[in-house]
């Protein structure tokens, strides 16, 4: 079965900092470009960082460069979102996302992790 | 910045059909992919590269694209199809990995 799952989320205070994980199991996971996606409460999907499969390319959303560091172990088939400088509007569950395709489209999530940032 | 815009919401009877739009000027230049989001849940893929299928989707969930605007349409809709909708276009620069559509929720009456 593919699946991704994600670990690492929690309670934090403004300025704080969380390192999340995503585990990858029954997909190439060294083949598939991988991502974090968010979604604030009642909100719609953020986009906010992308790794390519050998981390030479790395992008990130406006609203998070800086404070978020992406990174990836391929040997352990694992992603890693770095969180610093946490502020309120980033409480959102965190999702990790994978593209296996040219066209880039996601084609796996995890089911998501909390973060809530709040004194 | 890249904005796409979906109607905010589509109410349907079970039986017939939901059509959802997925309009912005990056689309006509990039493949669109649709996600659907039942409540509480992580989203899943139903189309890919505007037209196709994942297996597992049923036939009823199709996707076109003409121009600016993208549209996914679910014909016979059951209650089980009751969520959110988002497009999705792969951007993939620096400043923009990719941008998701507003998001549509489907209610079926």
């Amino acid at each position: 079965e593919v699946q991704l799952v994600e670990s690492g989320g929690g309670l934090v205070q403004p300025g704080g900092s969380l390192r999340l994980s995503c585990v990858a199991s029954g997909l190439p996971f060294s083949f598939n470009s991988m991502n974090w996606v968010r979604q604030a409460p009642g909100k719609g999907l953020e986009w906010i960082s992308y790794i390519s499969m050998g981390s030479s390319s790395i992008y990130y959303a406006d609203s998070v460069r800086g404070r978020f560091t992406i990174s990836r172990e391929n040997v352990k088939n694992s992603l890693y979102l770095e969180m610093n400088d946490l502020r309120d509007d980033d409480t959102a569950v965190y999702y990790c996302a994978a593209i296996g395709s040219i066209s880039f489209y996601i084609d796996v999530w995890g089911k998501g992790t909390t973060v809530t940032v709040s004194s | 910045s890249y904005v796409v815009t979906q109607p905010p919401s589509v109410s349907v009877a079970p039986g017939q059909t939901a059509t959802i739009t997925c309009a912005g000027n990056i689309i006509e230049s990039r493949s669109v992919h649709w996600h659907q989001q039942r409540p509480g849940q992580a989203p899943v893929l139903v189309v890919y590269d505007n037209v196709d299928r994942p297996s597992g989707i049923p036939e009823r969930f199709s996707g076109s694209k003409s121009g600016n605007t993208a549209t996914l349409t679910i014909n016979r809709v059951e209650p089980g199809d009751e969520a959110d909708y988002f497009c999705q276009v792969w951007i993939g620069g620096p400043d923009h990995p990719g941008v998701f559509g507003t998001g549509t929720r489907v209610t079926v009456l």
